[in-house]
C-alpha cells in the first residue's frame, strides 16, 4: 500500500524554525518527485515545493522562498521541509505528496495525512 | 492568493447533476498543461479525483468527470449522493508564477 507519513508538526514561535518530515511507503521513492503542500485552518490548498526525484531540482512558491528548504533521503525514503523565520501566516496543515509524473504536468496522489504547523508567541 | 477561480459552493438533491467550473488564464489551464481535481473531507487530506483533465484513478465511482476548454475546465458530478458532500479543488500549473496553483476550492452541498 502506498503510504506517506509526515510528522514534526507542532507550536512555534514567531522567527523560529521548524523542520517536517515526510515518509514513504509502498512504492519506489527515488522514482517520483514530491511536493509539500499546505492549508491554512479554514481557507484552500496552497502549493509550497516541489523536488525532483533525485533532489537535484527544487521550485518553491514565491511565499516561502528564501526562508523554507525542501530535500530528500532517498536512502531513507524520506522528504524534509526546513521552515526558517517562520511567521503567522505559516500556519496550517502541511501535507506532502507524490508527483505521479515528475514534470510539470503531474497530478499530486497520493497524499500524507498532514502535519499541523503553529506559529504563534 | 489562487490564479484559479471556483465557485465558493454549489448544491444540488440527491440525483441531480452538478458542474463546478474552474477558470484560469492563458498561463495556466490554457497552456497545455492538464487540470487535476481533488476531493476533500473535512479533517482529512486531499484525495485525487480526476487527473489529466478527464480520467479517474481506480476506485472514483463514474458518476465524476471533468472536462477542458481554453482557458476553463470543469468538474461534473452525476446522480449526486449524499457521500459527495466535500471540498473540491482543481489543480494545474502556471508559468508565469512557475510554479503549481490550486483553485479557491467549492463546497458542495447535497440537500
Amino acid at each position: 500500500q502506498e503510504q506517506l507519513v509526515e510528522s514534526g508538526g507542532g507550536v512555534v514561535q514567531p522567527g523560529r524554525s521548524l523542520r517536517l518530515s515526510c515518509a514513504g511507503a509502498g512504492f519506489s521513492f527515488t522514482n517520483y518527485a514530491m511536493h509539500w503542500v499546505r492549508q491554512a485552518p479554514g481557507k484552500g490548498l496552497e502549493w509550497v515545493a516541489v523536488i525532483s526525484s533525485d533532489g537535484s531540482n527544487e521550485y518553491y512558491a514565491d511565499s516561502v522562498k528564501g526562508r523554507f528548504t525542501i530535500s530528500r533521503d532517498n536512502s531513507k525514503n524520506t522528504l524534509y521541509l526546513q521552515m526558517n523565520s517562520l511567521r503567522a501566516d505559516d500556519t496550517a496543515v502541511y501535507y506532502c505528496a507524490r508527483d505521479v509524473l515528475g514534470d510539470f504536468s503531474g497530478w499530486f496522489d497520493p497524499w500524507g495525512q498532514g502535519t499541523l504547523v503553529t506559529v504563534s508567541s | 492568493q489562487s490564479v484559479l477561480t471556483q465557485p465558493p459552493s454549489v448544491s444540488g438533491a440527491p440525483g441531480q447533476r452538478v458542474t463546478i467550473s474552474c477558470t484560469g488564464s492563458s498561463s495556466n489551464i490554457g497552456t497545455a498543461y492538464d487540470v487535476h481535481w481533488y476531493q476533500q473531507f473535512p479533517g482529512t487530506a486531499p484525495r485525487l479525483l480526476i487527473y489529466a483533465n478527464n480520467y479517474r484513478p481506480s476506485g472514483v465511482p463514474d458518476r465524476f468527470s471533468g472536462s477542458k476548454s481554453g482557458t476553463s475546465a470543469s468538474l461534473a458530478i452525476t446522480g449526486l449522493q449524499a457521500e459527495d458532500e466535500a471540498d473540491y479543488y482543481c489543480q494545474s500549473y502556471d508559468t508565469s508564477l512557475s510554479g503549481y496553483v490550486f483553485g479557491t476550492g467549492t463546497k458542495v452541498t447535497v440537500l
